[in-house]
């Protein structure tokens, strides 16, 4: 099956830095989101992005197919960006999400 | 527009025991996935509903868990027994196809002791 890494696992920044995700996926893929798991636990999603790039606001995430990665870049971090960011692809049947472990991300004031 | 709500967003109890949790999808989604996070691990698919026929259900561990979703509406993810292993995060996500965007609830948090 699929299989999508993310990097770095750990991230810690200081409030005002910009910062990038990575995620690689093993296989071509139809579908790619981004979430944001807040310190609740909830999945927020931040981007649909198949494939291009895609901005809100301070956010903004690049996916390249081809080359089978996406980027999720954070600029001018805030405290509550704190959390873990996870990158999910569809599987082949495009019946389910396959996630990476995440990147947790700590920022500091 | 309402988002996915989970039922209840906490529940403990003891091995051997049975619970039901609910999620309802966002209104007119056909499409409904249960995933689960245990133990700091990944968050893995559990299954798929299309409606109220299941599509995919590869990821349900063993046959102690049974998901239902009658009337294609609202699901339930039923364990039983329990085992201490099942402790963890249940989210329910929806989508209106598949392949599309899915919007996850906020989950239940399943403790077994």
């Amino acid at each position: 099956g699929i299989q999508v890494e993310q990097s770095p696992p750990d991230l810690i920044l200081q409030e005002g830095a910009n910062s990038t995700l990575r995620c690689n996926f093993s296989d071509s893929v139809n579908n790619l989101q981004w979430f944001h798991q807040n310190p609740w636990g909830q999945l927020i999603n931040l981007f649909y992005i198949p494939s291009g790039t895609k901005q809100n606001g301070r956010l903004s995430a690049t996916t390249v197919a081809t080359e089978r990665y996406s980027l999720l870049y954070i600029s001018s971090s805030q405290t509550t960006d704190s959390g873990v960011y996870f990158c999910a692809v569809y599987n082949q049947a495009g019946t389910a999400l396959i996630f990476g472990k995440g990147t947790t991300l700590s920022v500091s004031s | 527009e309402a988002g996915v709500t989970q039922f209840p967003s906490h529940s403990v109890i003891e091995k051997g025991q049975t619970v039901t949790l609910r999620c309802d999808p966002i209104s007119g989604h056909d499409n409904l996935y249960w995933y689960r996070r245990v133990m700091g691990k990944e968050i893995k698919f559990l299954l798929h509903f299309v409606k109220e026929s299941k599509q995919d259900e590869s990821g349900m561990p063993n046959n102690r868990f049974l998901a239902e979703r009658t009337g294609g509406t609202y699901s339930t993810l039923k364990v039983q027994p329990a085992e201490l292993e099942d402790s963890g995060v249940y989210f329910c996500a929806s989508s209106q196809g598949g392949g599309l965007e899915q919007y996850f609830g906020p989950g239940t948090r399943l403790t077994v002791t």
